[in-house]
């Protein structure tokens, strides 16, 4: 298992420009996070979805940021448009559900680093 | 709110040396506590969580409900201990959705 798969590894943009960041889970994992990781803030969670439904987005910083799980092996992180400020580096990671634990380990992807000019 | 809090962004060891990275928490309920640990080109990965009890790599970490602390030792560290450490913490917040918060990290060399 190649574990949890980030495309792309590292992007560079001018700012307004459209970005999107692409994640595919470890299969048979039913939840999967989004986080954005930068010197200043460290790691934050931005979003994360069970069963392919968003649950808590309360994260994401504005409107400029979506996110979306279409099927259980596919989800994009999107930024329209870009800023400098949201230069980061950003995790997708994926956990599998088991009913009666509040918590599972989070398997992260290698991240993709942002740089918007 | 839940918050997580490692007062330390750099920690710097000799070999042979312990090392303790602090953690301390807010949380008013009951929480579940973990190490993450991100070696020098490596993902993110779990080190250890409170309710396993167990030594991983040689560290520990015990849970102090009443210092609401969190701390990861070792007591002889290792160059290959090298890597950015974070502690988390999991437990409903308000609106009753379970996540992952994270402190901002503690980068921890060992020098030889």
């Amino acid at each position: 298992d190649a574990g949890v798969i980030q495309s792309p590894r590292h992007e560079v943009t001018e700012m307004g420009q459209e970005v999107t960041l692409r994640c595919k889970p470890i299969s048979g994992h039913n939840s999967l996070f989004w986080y954005r990781q930068t010197m200043m803030r460290g790691l934050e969670l931005l979003i994360y979805f069970n069963n392919n439904v968003p649950i808590d987005d309360s994260g994401m910083p504005e409107d400029r940021f979506s996110a979306k799980m279409p099927n259980a092996s596919f989800s994009t992180l999107k930024i329209q448009p870009s800023e400098p400020r949201d230069s980061a580096v950003y995790f997708c990671a994926s956990s599998p559900f088991s009913s009666g634990r509040r918590y599972n380990e989070q398997f992260f992807g290698p991240g993709t680093r942002l740089t918007v000019l | 709110a839940q918050r997580v809090t490692q007062p330390e962004k750099l920690l710097s060891v000799f070999k042979g040396a312990p090392v303790e990275l602090k953690c301390n928490y807010s949380y008013s309920g009951s929480p579940e506590l973990f190490w993450y640990v991100q070696y020098s080109r490596q993902r993110l990965q779990l080190l250890l969580r409170h309710i396993s009890r167990e030594s991983i790599k040689g560290f520990t970490a015990d849970l102090n409900k009443g210092e609401t602390s969190f701390h990861l030792k070792k007591p002889f560290a290792q160059e290959e201990d090298s890597a950015m450490y974070y502690c988390a913490l999991s437990g409903p917040d308000e609106g009753g959705s379970e996540k992952l918060v994270f402190g901002k990290g503690t980068k921890l060399t060992v020098n030889p």
